[in-house]
């Protein structure tokens, strides 16, 4: 069954630094979408993608906040300067369209430590 | 606006009991509406949707879902309990009729004694 692949599992960043989590979505996907979950709380909605473009975002997604499709295949978020509450668990999804009844499928998530 | 509240931040239960895991949503128009489970180190699956059709939900490893508008509950429930389903379970709802964003609610941490 195909899936959503996140690198890597875990990341460790000193305040400050920029860090760039990576995924693969599901290859016919067209609309592709992070989340996060800081620890003990709901998870977030922060950004959707689609045609190469931002299609929503939250409040939560500021400046310091990117999303990038470098290539066919990879989808990536980028925190330019990492802050202590950036903190947290990151989710990657991706869907086949951007209806209210399509599914949206998860990876993994990767685990930010900022310190 | 849209938004779920997980009754229950944990339940527990024995291994062939009944699981019921409880979830109210609140929303201005007709919602889609899903589960979500997550084990340890797992992604996020889809458990089982309801998007306007048919109120009664099945969905996967024997869980089903009851849409009931006039109580604005969707609860999830299993007949008989399986080691294997302990895990988190979060009830999701869609955030606008666009459907792109997700609104989770906080998350049930389901255990399961033998």
């Amino acid at each position: 069954e195909p899936e959503v692949t996140q690198t890597p599992s875990h990341q460790v960043t000193q305040m400050g630094q920029e860090v760039i989590l990576r995924c693969v979505p599901i290859s016919n996907h067209l609309y592709f979408y992070w989340y996060r979950q800081i620890l003990g709380q709901k998870v977030e909605f922060l950004v959707s993608f689609y045609n190469n473009e931002i299609s929503e975002k939250s409040e939560i997604f500021d400046d310091q906040f990117s999303v990038e499709r470098p290539d066919g295949s990879n989808f990536t978020l980028k925190i330019r300067s990492t802050k202590l509450e950036d903190s947290a668990m990151y989710f990657c999804a991706s869907s086949e369209s951007g209806r209210a009844k399509n599914i949206q499928y998860f990876g993994a998530g990767t685990r930010l430590s900022v310190l | 606006a849209q938004s779920v509240t997980q009754l229950d931040s944990h339940v527990s239960v024995s291994e062939g009991t009944p699981v019921l895991l409880r979830c109210n949503y609140s929303s201005s128009y007709s919602p889609s509406l899903f589960w979500y489970v997550q084990h340890p180190n797992k992604g996020l699956q889809l458990l089982l949707k309801y998007t306007s059709a048919a109120t009664l939900v099945k969905g996967i490893n024997g869980f089903e879902a009851e849409f009931k508008k006039s109580e604005t509950s969707f609860h999830l429930t299993k007949p008989s309990a399986h080691m294997s389903d302990a895990a988190e379970y979060f009830c999701v709802v869609n955030s606008n009729q666009a459907g792109t964003a997700l609104i989770f609610g906080k998350g049930t941490t389901l255990s399961v004694s033998s």
